[in-house]
């Protein structure tokens, strides 16, 4: 009974490069959301998405930032031309179902990939 | 556009005495709140949730409260345990719109429990 899986745990890049992370359901789950968290702040939704469709991106930035969760493999949450304000840490969730009520709908949230742009 | 906010960023509690967390939203499409507990190097996890048609939802030594005339939710930890010293978030949701996927979080409170 494996959790939400996140990995990398840590990556660092210098500004410009692209960053990826990497999230990988509980299994049975085919819904995934990212959110992120800056210094001091609180998680902020980001994206919504079931195998292979967005459902809801609004918390997204318009640019750079890009979401995918194909039909194999894992939620891939990508970052073009990283600038030092990327710097956070980005959490995975997984449902089996849209919402978050208990118990059936609960967001399982993975350990997080801290990002760190140089 | 902070909905959910907490206040105190930090908490220090005796083994054994009441912790009490506070939160406040602004969002008065908000129905379901949640509390979130979180280790370091580990992702939030789901601690207890109440809906707006109750005012206290109980889970063994946690309770919590809601005030919606206020807008205002608490979370009490009695007693409190070592095991108790995390980061704690406070989550909302509405049902009302085809996104009650959308969690709102706070900023987090850090208890910390003294021996």
């Amino acid at each position: 009974n494996a959790g939400v899986m996140q990995n990398p745990r840590h990556l660092v890049r210098r500004r410009g490069q692209e960053a990826r992370l990497r999230c990988s359901p509980m299994k049975g789950h085919s819904h995934v959301y990212w959110y992120r968290q800056l210094p001091e702040e609180g998680l902020k939704f980001m994206v919504y998405l079931q195998k292979e469709n967005i459902i809801d991106e609004s918390g997204m930035p318009k640019e750079r930032f890009s979401a995918e969760f194909p039909k194999e493999g894992p939620s891939i949450l990508r970052i073009q031309q990283v600038v030092r304000g990327d710097s956070a840490a980005y959490f995975c969730a997984s449902s089996p179902s849209g919402g978050v009520f208990y118990p059936n709908n609960e967001q399982f949230f993975g350990p997080g990939t801290r990002l760190t742009v140089l | 556009d902070q909905q959910v906010k907490q206040n105190s960023p930090s908490l220090s509690v005796q083994e054994g005495r009441i912790s009490i967390l506070n939160c406040d939203y602004t969002n008065s499409m908000f129905d379901y709140f949640l509390w979130y507990k979180k280790y370091p190097a580990e992702g939030p996890t789901f601690l207890i949730s109440i809906s707006s048609i109750k005012d206290k939802n109980e889970d063994g030594r946690f309770t919590v409260f809601l005030n919606k005339s206020a807008k205002h939710l608490s979370l009490h930890i009695v007693p409190s345990q070592p095991g108790d010293s995390a980061v704690y978030f406070c989550a909302a949701s509405s049902s009302q719109r085809s996104n009650d996927y959308k969690l709102s979080f706070g900023a987090g409170t850090t208890v910390t429990v003294r021996a």
